[in-house]
């Protein structure tokens, strides 16, 4: 059982390059979620999909686009990077949008130079 | 939003001794989460507390919640080197996601 599956899993870019971050879960969860992960600031969320077909964003949304594929896959999109992205990023996934937890992939730890 | 503020931020303990870890929320918790990380992964869920006076246990970590619902405590007893990394809390907030407290780093030694 994969469970919530990020795909690369390091990554350096350049300033200004683009990429995607890929994620896909396997336990026909119904909301996912981007977050990153940065000393000192905790995890903050990125944007957030309730259901398929809806993205919303999350308090740290500037920058990043996000697309819902399916139920299964929801990407995270750098389109001009910084070196304010550098950091670790999660994928998560849960069942209903309140009232059960979160479970997240491994992270993409990424390098903006 | 929801603010949670763990406390400590940094715990050394040596093995087989006991220790506590504090999640403390500006509003009232409607769902608090417990998670682990190790260092350089990613987050294990270990537990979930909805009810006030609410306590859960999973092997030698007890989790509660207080009946105000503003407070949780993380309890290890009898520490072992595998207990080591970062703990957090996060709960539910108004919106579809959880807010996370800043996170507690825990290092066990011989």
């Amino acid at each position: 059982n994969a469970g919530v599956t990020q795909t690369p899993k390091f990554q350096v870019l350049k300033t200004g390059q683009s990429m995607t971050l890929q994620c896909a879960q396997d336990m026909n969860h119904n909301s996912m979620y981007w977050y990153r992960q940065d000393p000192g600031m905790g995890l903050r969320l990125i944007y957030y999909s309730a259901s398929e077909g809806t993205t919303d964003k999350g308090e740290v949304p500037n920058g990043y686009n996000v697309s819902r594929l399916n139920k299964r896959e929801f990407s995270l999109r750098l389109e001009s990077a910084a070196p304010s992205q550098t950091s670790v990023y999660f994928c998560a996934s849960r069942n209903r949008v309140q009232a059960s937890p979160l479970h997240f992939g491994n992270g993409t730890r990424l390098t903006v130079t | 939003s929801q603010e949670l503020e763990q406390s400590p931020q940094s715990l050394i303990v040596q093995e087989g001794k006991n220790l506590t870890i504090n999640c403390t929320s500006s509003k009232t918790l409607y769902g608090l989460y417990w998670y682990k990380q190790k260092y350089g992964e990613g987050l294990i869920f270990l537990m979930m507390l909805q009810k006030g006076g609410e306590e859960k246990s999973h092997e030698k970590i007890t989790a509660k919640l207080d009946e105000k619902k503003q407070q949780s405590s993380l309890h290890i007893t009898a520490s072992q080197p595998s207990h080591a990394g970062i703990y957090l809390c996060g709960a539910d907030n108004s919106g579809y996601a959880l807010n996370f407290g800043k996170g507690t780093s825990l290092l066990v030694t011989p």
